[in-house]
């Protein structure tokens, strides 16, 4: 049931800012846009979410537009560490209970060459 | 501060069999998620638990089951092994409404 869009792969230079766009046209008022990575199999790590503000962290930069609609996030300087699958997710909250579950796409494949 | 603990690391059962895979939530976190990961395929949401309840559930047969108990470790448990249930399962841990969501590093099933 993922509710997002993404190219299925991307290559980004070693030092270069690598932008990953994510499509959520759907998007509810009260759902935040998350974003996660996979690292050869690993589980998936957190980089960062948001609401409808850009928003910045140590791994990470996610910028949302006005309409929520997309989204991008942007890792300024790639090193060969960050190739992995990129994962957008929107974050569902299900039925009265609260609970809130992450419904994961086929993610962006960033490959970062030297 | 341990984060989410999943055990075994590797697996490997045979066609029919029954299978029971164990998550120890990080510290602090009272809800734990159950994933699959197929090869090449994005994780897919099983089921979660909170409160030792079942809560929501993804598009599983009964074949998969949890438990959680009162420390909030869980357990998957599959019965009746297809080979297609070969996959990595991941266990993630998150506390109130969802925050802190993070995951294991997955126990790999394989079935011959």
């Amino acid at each position: 049931d993922a509710k997002t869009t993404q190219p299925t792969s991307m290559d980004c230079a070693e030092g270069r800012a690598a932008n990953l766009p994510c499509n959520h046209s759907t998007i509810s008022g009260n759902e935040y846009v998350y974003w996660y990575r996979q690292i050869h199999s690993q589980g998936p790590q957190y980089i960062i979410h948001g609401l409808k503000n850009n928003e910045t962290n140590e791994m990470a930069s996610l910028i949302i537009t006005e309409d929520r609609k997309s989204s991008t996030l942007i890792l300024p300087h790639a090193t060969l560490r960050d190739t992995a699958v990129y994962y957008c997710i929107v974050r569902v909250a299900i039925g009265q209970t609260g609970a809130n579950n992450l419904f994961f796409g086929t993610g962006t494949r960033l490959t970062v060459i030297p | 501060d341990a984060g989410v603990t999943q055990s075994p690391t590797h697996l490997i059962k045979t066609r029919g069999q029954q299978v029971t895979l164990r998550c120890s939530p990080k510290s602090g976190h009272d809800t734990v998620s159950w994933y699959q990961q197929a090869l090449g395929q994005g994780p897919q949401f099983i089921f979660q638990y909170y409160e030792e309840e079942e809560r929501q559930r993804g598009n599983f047969p009964d074949r998969f089951s949890g438990h959680q108990f009162p420390n909030y470790s869980s357990e998957l448990n599959v019965n009746a092994l297809l080979l297609g249930d070969s996959a990595l399962y991941l266990c993630a841990s998150s506390g109130e409404f969802g925050y802190g969501y993070t995951f294991g590093s997955g126990t790999r099933l394989t079935v011959v």
